[in-house]
């Protein structure tokens, strides 16, 4: 199986700042990477997903953005944070033959 | 427009007792349906995951059926731990294979399980 990891596991940063959140993988290569967040009380919203290196898509427009510079390694960024982007974001991986999606551990990320 | 929705949005029972989360869908076309438990602060855990053509599916004590007729689903707790206290997340993939395209997301129920 797959094991995602992400860190930081919990940031508090104040609007305006700029943002970056990390997410590797084990255990496959040439995976699915995406990044989802979870607001409270809802459900996941994916935003950006990827199938190879260099190649991300958006699913919601916003002023985050997704890079993948490596086949295992997935970044999320902002240039600058607003309060809206609060929530717990999730990394996610998949093999492009299966339906299996694993997690991470999540970051919960505070803009205050 | 795909949906999935869930029911109860939560719910809190005994230890030892038994519990059904139901699942109702629109997305199509239909190509898997996958459960999830997320405990609080944690990322989710597959559960179990059902084509067309399962209509039921096990892992240890929970057990998922889908009627693709009804675009129901249903997740059975069979004598609920302590553990079992999490959010389940119901998700319908309208896109056969990986990617991401069609993946819709239930807002999940909360469950909570007292000693």
């Amino acid at each position: 199986s797959q094991t995602i990891h992400q860190w930081p596991a919990t940031l508090v940063q104040p609007v305006g700042s700029p943002l970056s959140l990390e997410c590797t993988v084990e255990g496959t290569s040439n995976p699915n990477l995406y990044w989802y967040r979870q607001a409270a009380g809802r459900g996941l919203q994916l935003l950006f997903y990827s199938v190879g290196i260099g190649q991300i898509s958006s699913e919601v427009p916003q002023n985050l953005s997704a890079s993948r510079p490596q086949d295992r390694q997935f970044i999320l960024s902002s240039k600058k944070l607003l309060l809206s982007d609060s929530g717990f974001y999730l990394c996610a991986s998949q093999r492009g033959n299966s339906y299996e999606q694993y997690f991470g551990p999540g970051t919960r990320l505070t803009v205050t | 427009k795909n949906q999935v929705e869930q029911s109860p949005q939560s719910l809190i029972i005994l230890e030892g007792k038994n519990c059904t989360l139901q699942c109702n869908y629109t997305v199509s076309p239909f190509s898997n349906l996958r459960w999830y438990k997320q405990d609080t602060g944690r990322g989710p855990v597959s559960l179990t995951i059902m084509t067309f053509s399962e209509n039921t599916k096990s892992n240890g004590r929970y057990t998922a059926t889908l009627d693709a007729d009804t675009k129901q689903s249903s997740l059975h707790i069979t004598a609920s731990q302590l553990s079992d206290s999490a959010s389940y997340i119901c998700v319908v993939s309208a896109k056969a294979g990986g990617g991401a395209d069609g993946l819709t997301f239930g807002k999940g129920t909360h469950l909570i399980i007292q000693p």
